[in-house]
């Protein structure tokens, strides 16, 4: 079963303009929520993560249990957010990982 | 700290090769996970050792994959017979502990099988 889902691969938005790349996942119990971020030629590094309910380049996701959601949002987009986002689930041991298929993020400027 | 490390970042084996991709976490860390993303796929988790255990494989193919992490040295990914459809970015990450679920990934190896 898919555990993670991000249902956008290529999102465009312009410069300044804001950007939300969804996340939606299922897991019984209570899931660990992340957000990764590879930028061009770089390795894959954590954004974010839900517990720490901290807000990164001005980035932020809440963890909605209804909607089984944790979509990543930021009020401006900036040209250095281009990037490929990845949303990842952890289960409640941290044993695996599962993680969504990506969105590519282009802001133009 | 340089961070979690990964050995060789681009591998060419022929069919029926054997292919050894290493992965040296950051220092102090005992939990080693491995990745395969396949082309227009995300990250697929494969397999959690710590050290001198596998703690969990249940994404690792049943035949030709095998991984470890000996008490010394990198934890090693080994896949045997490689055929093409092993084709793949294969990344590493690390963990300090069970409590923090947070991973530091490596650079990744490129497969190449031709």
């Amino acid at each position: 079963a898919q555990r993670v889902t991000q249902p956008e691969k290529l999102l465009s938005v312009f410069k300044g303009a804001p950007v939300e790349l969804k996340c939606n996942y299922s897991y019984s119990g209570s899931p660990e929520l992340f957000w990764y971020v590879q930028y061009s030629r770089q390795r894959l590094q954590l954004l974010l993560r839900h517990i720490s309910r901290e807000s990164i380049k001005g980035f932020t996701a809440d963890l909605n249990k209804g909607e089984t959601s944790f979509h990543l949002k930021k009020p401006f987009a900036q040209e250095e957010d281009s990037a490929m986002y990845y949303c990842a689930l952890s289960g409640h041991n941290g044993n695996q990982f599962y993680f969504g298929t990506g969105t590519s993020l282009t802001v133009i400027p | 700290n340089a961070g979690v490390m990964q050995n060789p970042r681009h591998l060419v084996r022929r069919r029926g090769q054997e292919a050894r991709l290493r992965c040296s976490p950051m220092k102090g860390h005992s939990h080693v996970y491995w990745y395969r993303q396949l082309p227009e796929e995300g990250l697929k988790f494969m397999v959690y050792l710590q050290k001198e255990n596998i703690i969990d494989e249940s994404g690792m193919p049943k035949e030709r994959f095998s991984a470890e992490f000996p008490k010394e040295g990198p934890s090693i990914l080994r896949i045997q017979q490689v055929v093409r459809g092993d084709s793949a970015a294969y990344f590493c990450a690390s963990s300090p502990d069970i409590t923090r679920h947070e991973q530091y990934f490596g650079p990744g190896t490129r497969l190449t099988v031709t």
